[in-house]
């Protein structure tokens, strides 16, 4: 079972600061890395997957990289909005379509 | 809508009585995942479908709990003697597994949340 760690657990910012969580995870045994996005009463929506260290990829204001080497990844959100408050989960998995092992998350909110 | 579909969306039952979830995973997807979700933390894997094949349980998923998929389209969660511990959120996910070296993502359902009084 891998251990994987989030930090920090919750955030508070005010809507337009820039922020950014960590996700740690066993460096050996990867096969990819995925990042969700799950608001109260809708589905966890998946953000990025990631499986090649030193891959970036950006999608609108939030952006992730991850660093297989020594098991790591980044998320960042630029400019954050109230519409971001979300609980940001970090799943990385050993092969190709097995099990997610999540994060417990951060909790974000955002306040206007 | 042609997401990932669970019914129902809540259930509340007392303690002792048994419980049945469906996941209606997203046409053609051929792999169909149950995660448990208790509060604080993040989604635990239960079992995983490969059309209607169980092919990896969780040591969590214990007697009490049975899934199938018998014709390898929806799925239905049991849960018998439901006990206070078992309140969590269920979640189910699909994927679509194919050639190697194409990476299957996982899409998630809005979940069934489950209290046993």
């Amino acid at each position: 079972i891998l251990n994987v760690e989030q930090s920090p657990q919750s955030l508070h910012v005010q809507e337009g600061d820039s922020t950014n969580f960590t996700c740690s995870f066993p460096s050996s045994n990867f096969y990819a890395l995925h990042w969700y996005r799950w608001e109260t009463a809708k589905s966890p929506e998946a953000l990025f997957v990631m499986t090649l260290n030193g891959d970036e990829k950006k999608k609108g204001r939030i952006s992730a990289t991850l660093n297989t080497k020594e098991g790591y990844s980044y998320l960042y959100i630029k400019g954050s909005q109230p519409e971001d408050s979300a609980t940001y989960l970090c799943a990385p998995c050993e092969t190709s379509g097995s099990r997610l092992t999540f994060g417990e998350g951060t909790q974000l909110t955002v306040n206007p | 809508d042609t997401g990932v579909s669970q019914d129902p969306r809540h259930k509340i039952t007392k303690r002792g009585q048994n419980v049945t979830f469906r996941c209606d995973p997203i046409s053609e997807h051929n792999r169909l995942y149950w995660y448990r979700q208790t509060l604080g933390q993040g989604p635990e894997f239960l079992t995983y479908f490969q059309n209607e094949a169980q092919l990896e349980k969780s040591r969590l998923l214990s007697d009490r709990f049975s899934a199938e998929r018998p014709k390898g389209s929806f799925s239905t969660l049991e849960i018998q003697r439901t006990e206070q511990g078992d309140s969590a959120m269920y979640l189910c996910a699909s994927s679509l597994a194919r050639a190697s070296g194409i990476y299957n993502e996982q899409f998630f359902g809005p979940g069934t949340r489950l209290t046993v009084l």
